[in-house]
């Protein structure tokens, strides 16, 4: 149990389809993060929220659109995605987004077909 | 670009060996330097870190050295277990954001 969950684990999806990630932490942490992981590939930070508020956007297309309705969840929509957008999805929290530990959740897995 | 280059890309050791992984970093602003270890399936948790103000950190079997006037800094695991097969990243952190290494994934022989 690492305190922040995710859903769903793995998600296939046509690149017409409109489905979202859904994040949740328990550990009473102010920011929230999204992270991209692909193979062979350095950890990609995606967007980060600091009290609910998108603190970065790391030039993220648009077919990616997060949400944060509040401090415990995130997610993670998306529209119209490519096949080079399958990865692991992770997100991740830490107290506040300055010098904290971020605790990651497992992942997503998404598979664009 | 901030970057933190990271080798090997794999490394295999037997047990009871020492596994090292090394880092190197260009931007002198990174202010926290954090190991994270990865097994299949399951999101990256931390192992260990160290701010640049000490040279060593260690935490049983792994131990953290950083030489900041080179800008690098590496893991060292000690009697290298099979359960420490794994993928490690080491990662900087500056201005609240964290940038990772490209991982190496750690094989222990039994």
């Amino acid at each position: 149990e690492t305190g922040v969950t995710q859903t769903p684990r793995h998600l296939v999806m046509g690149m017409t389809n409109k489905k979202s990630l859904k994040c949740e932490q328990h550990l009473g942490h102010n920011a929230m993060y999204w992270y991209k992981q692909s193979a062979k590939k350095p950890l990609e930070l995606m967007f980060v929220y600091n009290f609910k508020e998108q603190t970065e956007n790391n030039s993220v297309p648009s077919r990616f659109s997060p949400e944060c309705p509040n401090s415990s969840h995130l997610f993670l929509h998306l529209h119209t995605l490519q096949p080079e957008d399958s990865a692991l999805y992770l997100c991740a929290s830490s107290r506040d987004s300055g010098r904290n530990t971020i605790y990651f959740g497992e992942g997503s897995w998404l598979t664009v077909v | 670009q901030q970057q933190v280059k990271q080798s090997p890309q794999s490394l295999i050791v037997q047990k009871g060996g020492i596994s090292i992984i090394n880092c190197a970093y260009e931007n002198t602003a990174f202010d926290y330097f954090p190991w994270y270890q990865q097994f299949p399936g399951k999101g990256p948790a931390l192992l260990i870190a160290i701010r640049p103000d000490v040279s060593e950190k260690k935490e049983g079997r792994f131990t953290i050295s950083f030489n900041k006037s080179a800008k690098q800094f590496s893991l060292h695991i000690m009697d290298s277990q099979p359960g420490d097969s794994a993928t490690y990243f080491c990662a900087a952190l500056v201005r609240r954001q964290l940038t990772f290494g490209s991982g190496t994934q750690l094989t222990v022989l039994p």
